[in-house]
């Protein structure tokens, strides 16, 4: 099947700082990349969705300059999450998707202190 | 977009079958059925799709009824491993698909 890798699994950062996490496809072309973040107990809460070397498309509430993506390549997508701070605390979950269906990589659990 | 209603929880022998059910009473003649399980802390793993036909892969079926208006996840024999929250989800949109998750059935495979 279709792998879809996240890196890194896990961050801790301080307050204030950025994060970047990036997703790759690594044996399809994704032309579109999901973001998602999930809370404890939740399910996942889109955030954005990206076409390559397009600009991504942000749901309602999310902020597109907090949390900046970049698709560059059909096959990687960054998620930076700037300007960190502890309630942006989270899961983060990245997908990719072929004409069939959405992979998903394994999650980053990026803690903020 | 359509919505997705699924039982909060559901518990099977292991062994057994689990059917786990989805309702999408709104859904859209071409939109599709996917399913997704998500194990403790890691991201979903997608199991199977369809439009109107059932579907069968080496993980589970798929049933869809008639009008399309709910379908049936089914696994055949149900091991601890299986033990996860099930999404049901229908992917809309034209062009660019989303996939939006509801709250999914967390299923617990007994001993």
């Amino acid at each position: 099947g279709a792998v879809v890798s996240q890196h890194p699994s896990w961050v801790i950062c301080k307050s204030g700082t950025s994060v970047k996490i990036e997703c790759r496809s690594l044996d399809f072309q994704a032309t579109t990349m999901f973001w998602y973040r999930q809370f404890p107990k939740q399910s996942l809460m889109l955030m954005a969705t990206s076409n390559e070397g397009s600009k991504a498309t942000y749901e309602q509430g999310v902020e597109k300059d907090k949390f900046l993506i970049n698709h560059a390549s059909l096959t990687l997508s960054t998620l930076t999450v700037t300007s960190a701070h502890p309630e942006d605390s989270s899961f983060y979950i990245c997908s990719a998707a072929d004409p069939d269906a959405a992979f998903f990589g394994q999650g980053t659990r990026l803690t903020v202190v | 977009d359509a919505k997705t209603t699924q039982p909060t929880s559901m518990d099977c022998a292991e062994g057994r079958a689990a059917n786990l059910p989805c309702n999408h009473s709104t859904i859209s003649g071409n939109e599709y059925v996917y399913w997704y399980r998500q194990i403790h802390s890691q991201g979903p793993q997608y199991i199977i799709h369809g439009l109107k036909n059932n579907e069968t892969n080496e993980m589970a079926s798929l049933i869809i009824t008639e009008d399309r208006k709910s379908s049936t996840l089914i696994l055949p024999h149900a091991t601890l491993r299986d033990t996860a929250v099930y999404y049901c989800i229908v992917r809309f949109g034209s062009g660019t698909y989303k996939y939006i998750f509801g709250t999914g059935t967390r299923l617990k495979v007994l001993a």
